[in-house]
């Protein structure tokens, strides 16, 4: 079984600013990891994604992401904040198991807002 | 290269109803998976078509059905519908090969139910 926790359901942060949103996530094989966004009233975009290559992830628009195996984790992170980062952000697990096939565990999402 | 487009991108129906969502994936992509997106209770896993077969389902009730087109395309099905069917519904298509490869993702599909 595999799910993920995003630790904040909001996060308010200043343009210019670094950008942290936690994932925690929990899977009984070897997951692959993915950081998705989502604008209202559009569908999610790919950010970045982890599949046991390199633990330190580079994704678009400046983020990126760290995989700790012993803290079964992996944050998001931004060095600096703009306006157009303003969107909800989910934390995705998939499992490399047979009856997972195209099934994406996603988190509950974490909304960000960046104030001028 | 053409990302993922859903039609239609808004749908109005009353209870009862049926309804049928379209989907068409990125251009190679042989997997097509469903989503539904509610305030309550996120995103959920519908099922997921490879090669014209279902290869696996969520825990939806039968009135969710879907099929796959030889071209890769795909549809969903929603039979007697209920007010708590109102929701964005998202499709995503990825190569599926493996559960590595990451799944892109339409605008959806947001049906309300009156």
């Amino acid at each position: 079984a595999q799910s993920v926790t995003q630790l904040d359901s909001h996060v308010s942060v200043s343009e210019g600013t670094p950008v942290l949103l936690r994932c925690n996530y929990s899977s009984s094989y070897s997951p692959s990891l993915f950081w998705y966004v989502q604008h209202p009233n559009k569908g999610l975009q790919l950010l970045l994604k982890y599949t046991s290559a390199a633990t330190l992830v580079k994704g678009i628009n400046g983020f990126e992401a760290e995989f700790k195996k012993s803290e079964t984790s992996f944050h998001l992170t931004k060095p600096s904040a703009h306006m157009s980062d303003a969107a909800e952000y989910f934390c995705v697990v998939s499992a490399l198991v047979t009856d997972s096939w195209g099934k994406l565990q996603f988190g509950a999402g974490t909304q960000v807002v960046v104030t001028p | 290269k053409a990302g993922v487009t859903q039609t239609p991108r808004y749908l109005i129906k009353t209870r009862g109803q049926q309804v049928t969502l379209s989907c068409s994936p990125i251009s190679g992509h042989r997997s097509v998976s469903w989503y539904q997106q509610t305030p309550g209770q996120g995103l959920q896993f519908l099922f997921e078509y490879f090669s014209e077969t279902q290869r696996n389902k969520g825990n939806f009730p039968g009135r969710f059905s879907g099929r796959q087109f030889s071209n890769s395309r795909s549809e969903m099905n929603v039979s007697t519908l209920e007010l708590g069917d109102s929701a964005l519904y998202l499709c995503a298509s990825s190569l599926g090969g493996s559960s590595h490869q990451p799944q892109h993702f339409g605008d959806g599909t947001r049906l309300s139910i009156l």
